[in-house]
């Protein structure tokens, strides 16, 4: 069971589209954070958020975490061939475990040249 | 190397047999986490330790699977009487505690 539901679980888009990615839970966390994951490599992190409603940008990426701190938005601007991979948010601590960092089942983007 | 290291990054075995996947997790890294992921899904969370105690095991599947991290370093995942719906990728992830996992490329597990 998934705490974290992310959609669109695939989409396929081409080079210069804009993008938004979202993750969705019924739980509140301490942060939020999201990972990329290229195939034979482990997920790496790209970026944490911490307070309700921060937005945080990245170059091309903008992070936002919903008010409640129960949801959070990948938006990519201009999408490049480099940016294809699989974006995994993860929900950290909150009420179950400090510590503790659950996944989002992922969403597999593919940008086309 | 610096990073988080997992050996075998692949095991292929038979039904039944016992396998053993080791994580060599960045020095100094105190929290160390296993994640199970299948193909195109998000890591399912296993089992984490801070040191050498198992600080929460509860994603472990069934009685098959054990974790131990003896000098609160190195771990290993141990899986006896190994079941086909067991193949997946095992991430080993470690942290400083500053919120940041690392994790390893894996050991992927794949049983016939």
């Amino acid at each position: 069971t998934q705490l974290l539901e992310q959609s669109p679980q695939f989409l396929s888009i081409q080079e210069g589209e804009n993008l938004t990615v979202y993750c969705n839970s019924s739980s509140v966390f301490s942060s939020l954070q999201w990972y990329r994951q290229e195939p034979g490599e482990g997920p790496v992190l790209l970026v944490t958020v911490v307070t309700g409603g921060e937005v945080k940008k990245l170059k091309r990426l903008t992070f936002q975490f919903g008010d409640a701190r129960k949801d959070s938005s990948l938006h990519i601007t201009a999408a490049q061939p480099g940016d294809t991979g699989l974006y995994l948010c993860a929900g950290v601590g909150g009420e179950y475990n400090f510590n503790k960092f659950y996944f989002g089942s992922g969403t597999k983007l593919n940008v086309k040249p | 190397g610096a990073g988080v290291s997992q050996t075998p990054s692949n095991k292929v075995t038979e039904k039944g047999k016992y396998v053993e996947l080791r994580c060599d997790p960045i020095s100094g890294h105190t929290a160390l986490y296993w994640y199970r992921q299948s193909l195109g899904q998000g890591p399912e969370f296993l089992i984490y330790f801070q040191g050498t105690g198992a600080a929460d095991d509860s994603g472990l599947p069934n009685d098959r699977f054990f974790a131990v991290r003896p000098e609160g370093s190195v771990s290993t995942l141990k899986i006896q009487r190994t079941e086909r719906g067991d193949s997946a990728v095992y991430l080993c992830a470690s942290s400083h505690g500053a919120g940041e996992l690392f994790f390893g490329e894996g050991s992927r597990l794949t049983v016939l």
